[in-house]
């Protein structure tokens, strides 16, 4: 199984600076044939269920704000948020779905300093 | 509106059994691949199981053998039945759409989920 696996565990951003999250994977989730990393970010607010922000590594899901930004390659991957807001305020994972079964970092908690 | 709705949840001593279901509406849902991923209160997201649009079916070692999935096209259902519960299975139970069906691709559409409780 692919273990990802995020930093930091948790994160206290002020309100309009930038946060950065972290994922890397045990093994590449690039799939050389479409030159496609194979790596999701999600959103999950209290009492809500995840929501898909970032597919393709990089690739912004329908009406997820311009401020949310993915990066990375390979086995090492950023989630970028460029200016706090205040409903930004969640729990922020990771997904490899490269191979079966999909796995999932642990979880990056965000808050405002 | 997309939407997944999630029932059969509740409380179930161990080795007892439970079949969840998932009522699906707004879009075409015999073209998509769909899922089961739970957590554990104050846990982190584990990956269930999948079944794609021509039934083949997947699961991950901790439940291989004890849980099943199914869907029905024609009453836009998805189903998990599980038997053999165990404590560790206790979890918020949430069904999700894969975003296409050509190859694995992200989960874009998630329901509310449906509460499981193994206890005695």
């Amino acid at each position: 199984d692919i273990v990802m696996t995020q930093s930091p565990d948790s994160l206290a951003v002020s309100l309009g600076e930038r946060a950065t999250i972290n994922c890397k994977s045990s093994q590449s989730v690039l799939y050389s044939s479409n030159n496609k990393n194979y790596l999701a970010w999600y959103q999950q607010k209290p009492g809500q269920p995840p929501r898909l922000l970032i597919y393709w590594a990089s690739t912004r899901e329908s009406g997820v704000p311009d401020r949310f930004s993915g990066s990375g390659s390979g086995t090492d991957f950023t989630l970028s948020i460029s200016s706090l807001q205040a409903e930004d305020v969640a729990l922020y994972y990771c997904q490899q779905y490269y191979s079966l079964p999909c796995t999932f970092g642990q979880g990056t908690k965000l808050e405002i300093k | 509106e997309v939407q997944l709705v999630e029932s059969g949840g509740g409380l179930v001593q161990p080795g007892g059994s439970l079949r969840l279901s998932c009522a699906a509406s707004g879009f075409t849902f015999s073209s998509y691949d769909m899922h089961w991923v739970r957590q554990s209160t104050g846990k982190g997201l584990e990956w269930v199981s999948a079944i794609d649009t021509s039934g083949d079916t997947y699961y991950p070692d901790s439940v291989k053998g004890r849980f099943t999935i199914s869907r029905e096209n024609a009453r836009n259902s998805l189903y998990l039945q599980m038997n053999s519960l165990r404590a560790e299975d206790t979890a918020v139970y949430y069904c999700a759409r894969e975003r296409n069906s050509y190859g694995l691709d992200a989960l874009d559409i998630w329901g509310q989920g449906t509460m499981v409780t193994v206890s005695s």
